[in-house]
């Protein structure tokens, strides 16, 4: 399948800071990638749906100015969580859309970010 | 609105074969996925479905009745590594993923 590089893969930082997350699709041209939260033992949650060339499109109660995103080319995405606090703590996974493989999603390994 | 339900969690034993299904209700149906999840790490894609009927991959095999909104994950000769959470996905009119909650497979020895 499909291989979707997330980086870094874990992050700590203090209060207050920016933290940008990197989403590379390795192996294949993505024009629409997707970003997930994930709070322990729950679902996915969709946070916003990145298309290259253009704006992201957030779900509802997703802040657009906190959590940036940039789909700059067509392997790469980024997520910026910006002045991050405590509660930002979680496990954000990227996913990339591969058109040429029945529409599939291929999952990044997750970025846990702890904000102390 | 939009719905998938899946069983909160269940328990086999190893060796055995376990089921677990998926109901939906979407605005369109452009497909459904199965995922693999083990804790901690973001999902692994299993199956997609999107013409009625029985996929088989291995050990793992996925069925589809669009009519009754229906889905099942049918794993066999459970292995202790099967141990994780399988989350179901549909695919709806506007190509978005829509997600269950997932189902945590407990495997006992």
């Amino acid at each position: 399948g499909a291989v979707v590089s997330q980086h870094p893969s874990w992050v700590i930082c203090k209060s207050g800071t920016s933290v940008k997350i990197e989403c590379r699709s390795l192996d294949f041209q993505a024009t629409t990638m997707f970003w997930y939260r994930q709070f322990p033992k729950q679902s996915l949650m969709l946070m916003a749906t990145s298309n290259e060339g253009s704006k992201a499109t957030y779900e509802q109660g997703v802040e657009k100015d906190k959590f940036l995103i940039n789909h700059a080319s067509l392997t790469l995405s980024t997520l910026t969580v910006t002045s991050a606090h405590p509660e930002d703590s979680s496990f954000y996974i990227c996913s990339a859309r591969d058109l040429g493989e029945a529409d599939t999603q291929y999952f990044g390994p997750g970025t846990r970010l702890t904000v102390l | 609105g939009q719905n998938i339900d899946q069983p909160t969690e269940m328990t086999a034993t190893e060796g055995a074969i376990v089921q677990i299904n998926c109901t939906y209700q979407t605005s369109g149906f452009n497909g459904l996925f199965w995922y693999q999840q083990h804790a901690g790490e973001a999902p692994t894609f299993l199956s997609y479905n999107v013409l009625d009927g029985l996929e088989e991959k291995g050990r793992f095999s996925s069925f589809l009745s669009r009519s009754k909104g229906y889905s099942y994950l049918l794993l066999k000769e459970l292995q202790m590594k099967d141990s994780a959470s399988y989350l179901c996905a549909v695919l709806d009119s506007n190509y978005q993923l829509i997600w269950g909650a997932g189902t945590k497979l407990i495997i006992k020895p």
